[in-house]
């Protein structure tokens, strides 16, 4: 089974800062990786597919990069509506998601 | 619009069984996989199952292999999820998802096993 680990589990940053989220997979998957966001008590939201790819409606803030086994989501200036937790997962073999990483209010 | 909308949780017993189901609409159901990911109270998401377009290809997760059946329904426009032998560990909230990766959610049900 591929694993995958995000770091860090939780960040601390104030509205206006550079956010980055790395995500490893144990294994290669290409370029086979997502991330979403979720909030408190709604579904999840896709927000980048093939690793940098932006899905229709999401803000230009956020971008993805990476392949092989190291990925990274960046908002480049964190929005209030950017606070959240935040899931990669690969879609190589099966399907599997990261733990999360929360991103809260310094 | 796409929307999905499931339905079906609720509490039951260790042991007990329980058939999710999720309404589709807004889009072509039988032309997308579908996929149920869930998410345990204050933890984070896990992937349980996915099925093809039509139904041919069926995954599980190896936590939910033997107990939980995914199914489809392409004329009624549904997915189905029937759970076996729910352990105490199966509580969670349960989404629907299509395609792949998870373009669009569900609003997510609830199933709580307990006694």
């Amino acid at each position: 089974d591929i694993q995958m680990t995000q770091s860090p589990s939780t960040l601390s940053a104030s509205v206006g800062d550079r956010v980055t989220i790395t995500c490893r997979a144990s294994q290669s998957i290409g370029t086979w990786l997502a991330w979403y966001q979720q909030k408190p008590g709604k579904a999840p939201n896709l927000l980048i597919y093939k690793a940098s790819s932006l899905q229709i409606g999401v803000p230009s803030r956020f971008s993805g990069s990476g392949s092989g086994t190291e990925f990274t989501l960046t908002i480049s200036s964190l929005q209030p509506d950017d606070f959240a937790t935040y899931y990669c997962q690969q879609y190589d073999t099966y399907w599997t998601f990261g733990q999360g990483t929360k991103v809260e209010i310094k | 619009e796409v929307q999905l909308v499931e339905s079906g949780g609720g509490l039951v017993k260790p042991g007990g069984s329980l058939r999710l189901s999720c309404v589709a609409s807004g889009f072509t159901f039988n032309s997308y996989t579908m996929n149920w990911v869930r998410q345990a109270p204050g933890k984070g998401l896990e992937w349980v199952s996915s099925i093809s377009s039509g139904g041919l290809n069926v995954y599980n997760a190896d936590s939910v292999k033997g107990r939980f059946t995914i199914s489809r329904d392409n004329a009624k426009n549904s997915l189905y999820l029937q759970l076996e032998s729910l352990r105490a560990e199966d509580t969670a909230v349960y989404y629907c998802a299509r395609s792949n990766p998870f373009d669009s959610w569900g609003q997510g049900t609830l199933v709580t096993v307990s006694s």
